[in-house]
């Protein structure tokens, strides 16, 4: 099983949708769960952390469940700019310190 | 707004040839990290760095592979006879380890292409 997987998308969505990614991870013992948001040829840059009880950020909420090693993205009223590909990111296994980014999910936003 | 920065943004070399990829990270931020990311896959962890040693490496930082902070700025990697596999963005990232591990400031990369 890979340390964390996510859909490859693309997810293709106009203007105003509302569109969820979702992430699942291996090691149970992790402590940390991030999303990060990469544009094309960019480095990544940090979107949110995630938190057990759910956190939201204006039009972003994620959501985590340990129980089920899986965490969530929620975008709603989606603006072109949101086309990127958002990363699930979790500490690693042996170090706290040690970051392991999924593949990744594509958004693509059309007018 | 303090940032990571990395030089040189782009560098074409010839394989077996040494390379060095810099980075300063920001001021007062006290871990650092590389990681790189071939085209087309996922950001891959390389090795990061503490209190002036290295704290972790993944399997891919093998003995070509060495990192310095040469001084109270600089962060180094030095791939020392380069691979065609290692043509890739490499990204430089540091985080202050005051706030949750995780929040990591990335540098917008070094592409290496090796010929």
């Amino acid at each position: 099983r890979k340390e964390v997987e996510q859909d490859p998308g693309p997810f293709n969505v106009p203007e105003g949708a509302t569109v969820a990614f979702n992430c699942t991870y291996s090691n149970s013992a992790s402590q940390s769960f991030f999303w990060y948001r990469q544009d094309c040829r960019k480095e990544p840059k940090l979107l949110m952390s995630v938190y057990s009880s759910g956190n939201e950020d204006g039009r972003f909420t994620a959501q985590l469940n340990r129980a089920s090693q899986y965490i969530s993205l929620l975008i709603r009223d989606s603006k072109l700019s949101d086309s990127a590909t958002y990363l699930c990111v979790v500490n690693g296994m042996d170090s706290s310190y040690k970051l392991i980014f999924g593949s990744g999910t594509r958004l693509l936003v059309r007018p | 707004e303090p940032e990571v920065t990395q030089t040189p943004s782009h560098q074409v070399t010839q394989m077996g040839q040494e390379v060095i990829l810099r980075c300063v990270p920001i001021s007062n931020h006290l871990y650092f990290y590389w990681y790189r990311q071939i085209l087309g896959q996922k950001v891959e962890f390389l090795v990061s760095f503490y209190n002036n040693e290295i704290s972790e490496k993944s399997e891919i930082f093998d003995d070509q592979f060495s990192v310095e902070r040469p001084d109270g700025s600089n962060f180094t990697l030095k791939i020392r006879s380069t691979k065609l596999e290692d043509s890739a963005m490499y990204f430089c990232a540091s985080s202050s380890g005051t706030v949750a591990p995780g929040e990591l400031f990335f540098g917008e990369g070094s592409r290496l292409t090796v010929l």
